[in-house]
């Protein structure tokens, strides 16, 4: 079985900060995806972004980046120039891929942090 | 594109009472479904999975279960309410690239 690890229950930053989340995970598999899923006051939750565990190019999308060490099982979230908007709770998510089987075990997630942007 | 329904987005039951959440995929086929719970505080946990009409497997034994009538409706039921049983609940199905995206969930009290 897998698992994940958020060690960070809550973070605050500045508005226009630099901000890392710690995803840490626990798997025999050599083949998965890891995502971060950001969840709002919402509660909708969105993806903010994916990595396949065989690319060794760290994933990025605009301001959201990822450092994905394979040998030590952390996968970190960076937001640069962070935003207002990006106040919200952070999930670091787990899956083998569906043609693994892994679609019967869906996604497996951490406990999340919850970041919080002063303004 | 496609989208997902849930509803009701609120509800408040009594203890002992029945439940019927459902879900609908609009502008796809044969989806992979699911069932999410997550409690105040917590990640979410996978409660029922299917890839099929008809087709449903339990993670986690509860007094819930889950029904797929239609190929693109998912319904989460459950004959007697717990108070353990509030949570809020959401419906995903997974994408080609193995992204599961998340309809807007129901947030269920029971008292």
């Amino acid at each position: 079985a897998q698992t994940v690890t958020q060690s960070q229950p809550e973070m605050s930053v500045q508005e226009a900060e630099t901000v890392t989340l710690s995803c840490t995970y626990d798997t025999s598999e050599n083949n998965y995806y890891l995502f971060w899923y950001k969840q709002p006051p919402s509660r909708q939750m969105i993806l903010v972004i994916r990595q396949e565990a065989y690319k060794q190019q760290n994933a990025t999308e605009n301001r959201f980046s990822v450092n994905f060490q394979k040998a030590a099982k952390s996968f970190s979230l960076k937001i640069s120039d962070s935003q207002l908007g990006d106040t919200a709770m952070y999930f670091c998510a787990f899956m083998i891929p569906l043609v693994r089987g892994g679609g019967a075990d869906g996604l497996t997630f951490g406990k999340g942090t919850h970041l919080i942007i002063q303004p | 594109s496609q989208t997902i329904h849930q509803w009701p987005a609120t509800l408040v039951q009594p203890v002992g009472s029945p439940l019927s959440l459902e879900c609908t995929v609009e502008g796809t086929s044969n989806p992979n479904l699911y069932w999410y719970r997550q409690a105040a505080g917590r990640g979410l946990q996978l409660l029922f999975y299917s890839v099929g009409i008809g087709q449903i497997s339990s993670e986690v034994p509860q007094n819930l279960s889950a029904s797929r009538p239609q190929d693109r409706q998912f319904i989460l039921s459950s004959k007697k309410l717990l108070l353990s049983d509030s949570g809020f609940y959401l419906c995903a199905w997974i994408y080609d690239g193995n992204e599961q995206f998340f309809g807007p969930g129901t947030r269920l009290t029971v008292l």
